[in-house]
């Protein structure tokens, strides 16, 4: 199936750094989706944006839904150990979610 | 607090068993889902279903089976387990404008 494009596939930061990811799609999606996945567990979802251009943070989360409606951006502040996991994206226009291949995100205290 | 549940987190059958993966959700939502993970492959989808009794066809739907009979509830059904099952499975839900979805803890499969 369709799968979106989501980069960094993984990275090593800091604690106290501020990381940045993003995800794109060739489709236009009303609706983006962030959620964190931790080892053996279900998703959790962190935030939703249903409108072009809007900006919507979550503690230290902010997330963008992108004005072309075909990419959208996460960003985590002054990142924790317990941010580490696989962080991913999704898009919906109408009836199916579309995912994105992760990014592993790695927190050295 | 919004949730779905799985009736088991860890589960070990055998070739050509018949497999019940359970799913409820709290949150009165019109849509439920079925995927696998697989590491490289993401989330795949198998099953949908829009409503009580109706279910749709995923990505993946060969070897599996799905009954909705109450709104809550969602069951995934592997007629006869075989090895290349082994997976982790996801029930998920969401209202029907299709907003947010909610994924349940997953239920990890290993089928020997």
């Amino acid at each position: 199936g369709q799968q979106l494009n989501q980069s960094p596939q993984s990275m090593f930061i800091q604690e106290g750094e501020d990381v940045s990811m993003n995800c794109t799609s060739s489709s236009i999606f009303n609706t983006w989706l962030w959620y964190k996945q931790d080892p053996g567990e279900g998703p959790v979802l962190l935030i939703a944006l249903y409108k072009a251009g809007e900006l919507t943070s979550n503690g230290r989360l902010t997330a963008q839904f992108g004005i072309t409606r075909k990419d959208s951006f996460l960003n985590i502040s002054a990142s924790i150990p317990s941010d580490v996991g696989i962080y991913f994206c999704a898009g919906t226009g109408t009836y199916k979610y579309i995912f994105g291949t992760g990014t592993r995100l790695k927190v050295l205290a | 607090d919004v949730k779905v549940t799985q009736s088991s987190r860890y589960l070990v059958k055998r070739t050509g068993e018949k497999v019940f993966l359970e799913c409820v959700q709290d949150m009165d939502h019109e849509n439920m889902f079925w995927y696998r993970q697989d590491p490289g492959l993401g989330l795949r989808l198998i099953y949908f279903s829009y409503d009580v009794k109706m279910k749709e066809k995923g990505d993946i739907p060969e070897g599996y089976s799905v009954s909705r009979e109450k709104k809550e509830r969602f069951s995934l059904i592997l007629e006869s387990a075989s090895t290349n099952q082994t997976s982790m499975y996801l029930c998920a839900s969401c209202q029907r404008s299709y907003n947010e979805q909610f994924f349940g803890p997953g239920t990890r499969l290993t089928v020997l």
